[in-house]
């Protein structure tokens, strides 16, 4: 499995452009994540989503932000228009299951796998 | 809401020793997992190990060893014969009922050679 994808790597942007982030997650994982990094804040979750349906945004800093799951295989996380506060690294994670699914509890790994981030920089 | 406190921004091991990495966390909850993560200059978040609450053996992942004392809610992280590939952020997290994993602030180590 090559594991959770996200695209771009890095990203600048201007301020006022729209931005939009990629995620692929581990087929076969039916929750999807999305969280923000910042020096300030730390890992921030902004949304997640189970079977593609979103479950809790209230982490999503504004209207500016929004994210979608068209699919089992594909999430967007999208800015506009951007700001440089924005500026930060991204994360999509995935993962199977969860706590109050009590019979995958020894079958799974409750653990999340995380992408390799995007890092937004807006200027 | 559960919270994870790290109360060590930095810390500093020589390499081959063995330094330990605080974690303690607020919840009203039984059942829940938690985790500690590594995350190298590279950004990428690693699951280095991961604790399930109802069990009282404390995890371990070859140098890598959890002290879990659930009563205390506290949760440390060993990590023993120190290398420097061992050199990173180092992340505590939870998860509960609740779905979404919740994160400490983080703990820069650094090995010293």
């Amino acid at each position: 499995d090559a594991g959770v994808i996200q695209s771009p790597r890095h990203e600048v942007t201007e301020m006022g452009q729209e931005v939009t982030l990629r995620c692929k997650p581990i087929s076969g994982h039916d929750y999807l994540f999305w969280y923000r990094q910042t020096m300030m804040r730390g890992l921030e979750l902004l949304i997640y989503f189970n079977n593609n349906v979103p479950i809790d945004d209230s982490g999503m800093p504004e209207d500016r932000f929004s994210a979608k799951m068209p699919n089992a295989s594909f999430s967007t996380l999208k800015i506009q228009p951007s700001e440089p506060r924005d500026s930060a690294v991204y994360f999509c994670a995935s993962s199977l299951g969860n706590l109050g699914q009590g019979f995958y509890r020894e079958k799974f790994d409750y653990g999340y796998t995380f992408g390799s981030g995007t890092r937004l920089t807006v200027v | 809401a559960q919270t994870v406190t790290q109360s060590q921004p930095e810390m500093s091991v020589q390499e081959a020793e063995t330094v330990t990495l605080s974690c303690t966390y607020d919840t009203s909850e039984s059942d829940y997992y938690l985790f500690w993560y590594k995350q190298p200059p590279s950004r990428q978040m690693i699951l280095v190990i991961r604790q399930e609450a109802y069990k009282q053996q404390n995890a371990t992942e070859n140098r890598f060893s959890v002290n879990f004392q659930k009563a205390a809610k506290s949760f440390s992280l060993k990590i023993s014969d120190s290398q420097l590939g061992d050199a990173a952020m180092y992340f505590c997290a939870y998860i509960g009922v609740v779905d979404d994993m919740r994160f400490g602030a983080g703990t820069r180590l650094t090995v010293k050679p």
